[in-house]
């Protein structure tokens, strides 16, 4: 099947700094991926979706200027934490569709301390 | 290891007419089990969810109990709708172990 991967798999950082996480896919090209966020022991909830070429779309209550999102090729989307606080600390994830079918890249932890 | 599995599709049903898509899954532990669904060029929502053995979760119509004996979580509708037409996910988390079944195609012809 299609690879997602996701890069780096965890990260601590101090609060106040940027942190970018990328999302790949490997052997298909995607044009929509999807970036995601989990508490612990909660659900997996949707953050926005990233179209190539173009802005992305936000969930609601999701802070665009603070969850930047990059989708500047078929390959590859982009999301930066900026201006981290603890509260971000989370675990992201991303996906992407090939064939009607959805594949997860390995999620990223994040600390921010 | 965690695992999920989930009946393959596509399933393809007339209006009105009762759904059932099985899960199962393999886990140490106890997980939280989840139904997610994804309608044609969206991300994934979660559906319901239920977070211990017997919790029913519900929502839209849709239903799924924790049957810790048999390792389940099918997802059942009474009676279902084109705007139903959609891919389900069974997932289930341990932590931040994260494992999604490979998703259930569903189309509802009117």
């Amino acid at each position: 099947g299609a690879v997602v991967s996701q890069h780096p798999s965890w990260v601590i950082c101090k609060s106040g700094t940027s942190v970018k996480i990328e999302c790949r896919s490997l052997d298909f090209q995607a044009t929509t991926m999807f970036w995601y966020r989990q508490f612990p022991k909660q659900s997996l909830m949707l953050m926005a979706t990233s179209n190539e070429g173009s802005k992305a779309t936000y969930e609601q209550g999701v802070e665009k200027d603070k969850f930047l999102i990059n989708h500047a090729s078929l390959t590859l989307s982009t999301l930066t934490v900026t201006s981290a606080h603890p509260e971000d600390s989370s675990f992201y994830i991303c996906s992407a569709s090939q064939n009607e079918k959805l594949f997860f890249g390995s999620g990223t932890q994040l600390s921010v301390l | 290891g965690n695992s999920v599995t989930q009946m393959e599709g596509p399933v393809t049903l007339s209006e009105e007419a009762f759904l059932t898509i099985n899960c199962t899954y393999t886990a140490t532990g106890y997980p939280s089990l989840f139904w997610y669904v994804q309608y044609p060029g969206e991300g994934l929502q979660l559906l319901l969810k239920a977070t211990k053995a017997d919790d029913k979760g519900s929502n839209k119509g849709f239903e799924a109990t924790y049957r810790k004996e048999t390792t389940s979580f099918h997802l059942e509708k009474g009676s279902v709708q084109v705007s139903d037409s959609a891919v389900y996910f069974c997932a289930l988390t341990w932590g931040q172990n994260f494992v999604f079944g490979p998703g259930t195609r569903l189309s509802v012809l009117p």
